[in-house]
């Protein structure tokens, strides 16, 4: 188990470029999540993956972001035309979800800059 | 929006006293979970505590739930300088499927 691992670590990026995250969860685990993270704040749900369906979004993702996760293992996470305000921690957690409650996992995240 | 209230945003004590912080929220949940963060890290899981149990014990932390004060609390017993981090509940409540984060208590552990 070499747990939920994230690429790139670090991504600065100019305005209006795209970035392109992504996630590889625990490999057993069905449900994948993205969140995002300012700074001094509580990570704030994205949306999330249930195997390769996405269940649900948050009003936080706007049409400039996009989540993928085909075949139901790894995720991507794309930012369309970044804009400063996108600048944040990028989270990915995976968990094991079935009969009983599970925990959820988090990576060391991917943090994004945009200048 | 956040469901999740810790209390307090800061807390700073000496090492070996033991800190705790405590959350609150507002719907009715199947879980709650604790996390740890250090300074620009990922988060680490700490302890999973359900909403028919109202304590649990793992190594120096010790987590309450009061589901009829929608209260949990996170004991750390004999803190040391490795504990500094940030500290967030997340909640899994009835209905929904994702975890909803607090603000976090920032830890601060002097030597």
């Amino acid at each position: 188990d070499t747990g939920v691992s994230q690429d790139p670590r670090h991504k600065i990026t100019k305005r209006g470029q795209n970035v392109t995250f992504r996630c590889d969860p625990i490999s057993e685990h069905n449900r994948l999540y993205w969140y995002r993270q300012t700074l001094g704040q509580g990570p704030e749900f994205l949306t999330y993956f249930q195997n390769e369906a996405q269940l649900e979004k948050s009003r936080l993702l706007s049409d400039r972001f996009s989540a993928e996760r085909p075949k139901g293992s790894f995720s991507t996470l794309e930012i369309q035309r970044t804009e400063q305000g996108d600048s944040a921690m990028y989270l990915c957690a995976s968990s094991l979800v079935g009969r009983t409650n599970t925990e959820a996992f988090f990576g060391q995240g991917t943090r994004l800059t945009v200048v | 929006s956040q469901q999740g209230e810790e209390d307090p945003q800061a807390l700073s004590i000496q090492e070996g006293e033991n800190a705790t912080m405590n959350c609150s929220y507002k719907t009715s949940i199947n879980n709650l979970q604790w996390y740890r963060q250090n300074s620009g890290r990922g988060l680490v899981h700490l302890i999973l505590i359900r909403s028919n149990e109202r304590e649990k014990h793992s190594g120096r932390l010790r987590v309450t739930l009061d589901t009829s004060k929608k209260s949990s609390s996170l004991l750390i017993t004999a803190s040391r300088a490795a504990d500094t981090a940030s500290y967030f509940c997340a909640t899994a409540y009835q209905g929904a499927q994702k975890l909803v984060f607090g603000q976090g208590t920032r830890l601060t552990i002097n030597p």
